[in-house]
């Protein structure tokens, strides 16, 4: 089954800068299955992204995803307070199993 | 708003069954698939199943020989066991609506409940 990797597991940055989440899959996919969802503590999962690209009701432009193949990315153009949490990529994959990604903490630098 | 909210016991012990129950409202249970995910403490997240409306289910490979779903469409209910459990499987458990698009199919999950901590101990 495919695998899943996220780098870098820690990211450390200032609000106003930008940050680039990567998620890795371990084989060729099909972008339009792949999410992405934001989780802060004590807290479910938040869907930001799906097929890829396309974000969820209500979720600013400020994030974006992008990729294709095995290299994808979750793109914060300029961070935000709220937007320090871990971040989680999410495949459908074959025989109809969900896969995620290990998580990338976004800290406060 | 479709909401959903998990409830079941809080501590289970050792070799006994996990039983959650998740009520969605909102919104019909009806054309839907619905998931079960789970978080151990401090870990990441782990997709153990879905179940369709009508009945139809998949499992993660890795727990199947342990999971059974069901669902209950005149309650607007679906539920969960995960029997012969150990401290492996203490973790908060999540129930999730699976969402549909034409162009992404059934491949993300839109709604999400709370969360429902089980722990597993004598």
């Amino acid at each position: 089954e495919v695998v899943l990797t996220q780098s870098p597991g820690t990211l450390s940055l200032s609000p106003g800068e930008r940050a680039t989440l990567s998620c890795r899959a371990s084989e060729s996919i099909y972008s339009i299955y792949l999410a992405w969802y934001q989780q802060k503590p004590g807290r479910a999962p938040r869907l930001l992204i799906y097929g890829a690209s396309s974000r969820a009701t209500g979720i600013p432009d400020r994030f974006s995803g992008g990729g294709s193949g095995t290299d994808f990315t979750l793109t914060i153009s300029r961070l935000e307070p709220e937007d320090f949490a871990v971040y989680y990529c999410q495949l459908y994959g074959s025989s109809n199993v969900y896969i995620f990604g290990q998580g990338t903490k976004l800290e406060i630098k | 708003q479709v909401q959903l909210q998990e409830s079941g016991p809080g501590l289970v012990k050792p070799s006994e069954t996990l039983s959650l129950t998740c009520t969605v409202s909102g919104g019909s249970i009806n054309d839907y698939y619905w998931s079960w995910i789970r978080q151990p403490p401090g870990k990441g997240l782990e997709w153990i199943g879905y179940i369709y409306y009508i009945g139809s289910t998949n499992y993660n490979p890795s727990l199947r020989s342990r999971v059974t779903m069901s669902v209950d469409t005149s309650k607007n209910q679906f539920s969960l066991k995960l029997n012969s459990v150990t401290a492996a499987d203490t973790a908060v458990y999540y129930c999730s609506r699976v969402a549909y698009t034409y162009r992404t199919s059934w491949s993300h999950f839109d709604y999400w409940g709370p969360g429902a901590l089980v722990t597993v101990s004598s």
